[in-house]
């Protein structure tokens, strides 16, 4: 499986501030996605990261609070935006295996923590 | 509500025993159930199944499907204290968004020297 890394690894904002997590795979790939992970939960999806198109967001997720950028079949940035303490979490890129059969498979990067004061 | 079930939520056992860790699961158009292993921040993938009564084995780790009974089991044997962490289930429905994975709240493991 390919590489993946995120970054940063984790940081402290400030409420109403906004950041932006990079996600690099280390080949090219057709689907990469995001998640987060609050804290005590599970995974949940937030969006598809479309390479040349918008994402495709999941129920509960807009893309004025998320913009997701895929600019390319290595990379992908989700923003996080106006930021309150409820969306401290872990944030999660993953991208689908190429192969069958595991392109239902996900490979996950190494995460992003994030807590807002 | 939840459309996939693990338990138990939390399991702490001493090294060498054996844990069998529980997902149950409720889509409607059943295509995989995955399986992972998340220690810190990143799962990582274990195993993939799509068909019932085959067992995955990878060293220690097995798995397996019932898609009648709508659950898998993953089993540990002889555990370690590296194999502490959250194991998380997914599966995957063929009506969903390709790569819509729907997780289970994982099982956390503890595994005492």
């Amino acid at each position: 499986s390919a590489v993946i890394s995120q970054k940063p690894s984790r940081d402290i904002c400030q409420r109403g501030t906004s950041l932006t997590i990079q996600c690099q795979v280390d080949s090219q790939v057709t689907m990469m996605f995001w998640y987060r992970q609050q804290p005590g939960q599970s995974l949940t999806l937030i969006a598809t990261a479309n390479q040349g198109s918008e994402a495709t967001y999941e129920s509960g997720f807009v893309i004025d609070k998320f913009p997701i950028s895929r600019p390319n079949l290595t990379f992908s940035t989700l923003t996080v935006s106006n930021m309150s303490p409820e969306d401290s979490s872990i944030y999660l890129c993953s991208y689908a295996g190429q192969d069958i059969p595991f392109k239902e498979t996900q490979y996950f990067g190494p995460g992003t923590r994030l807590l807002v004061l | 509500e939840d459309k996939v079930v693990q338990s138990p939520l939390s399991l702490v056992v001493h090294e060498g025993d054996t844990v069998t860790l529980n997902c149950s699961y409720e889509v409607t158009n059943f295509r995989s159930l995955l399986w992972y292993k998340q220690e810190k921040k990143a799962p990582t993938f274990l195993f993939m199944l799509t068909s019932s009564g085959i067992e995955k084995k990878s060293g220690r780790l097995s798995s397996i499907l019932d898609k009648k009974e709508l659950f898998s089991i993953l089993n540990i044997t002889a555990t370690q204290t590296g194999d502490s962490a959250v194991y998380l289930c997914a599966v995957t429905d063929r009506g969903s968004t390709l790569g819509r994975l729907y997780f289970g709240r994982g099982t956390q493991l503890t595994v005492w020297p």
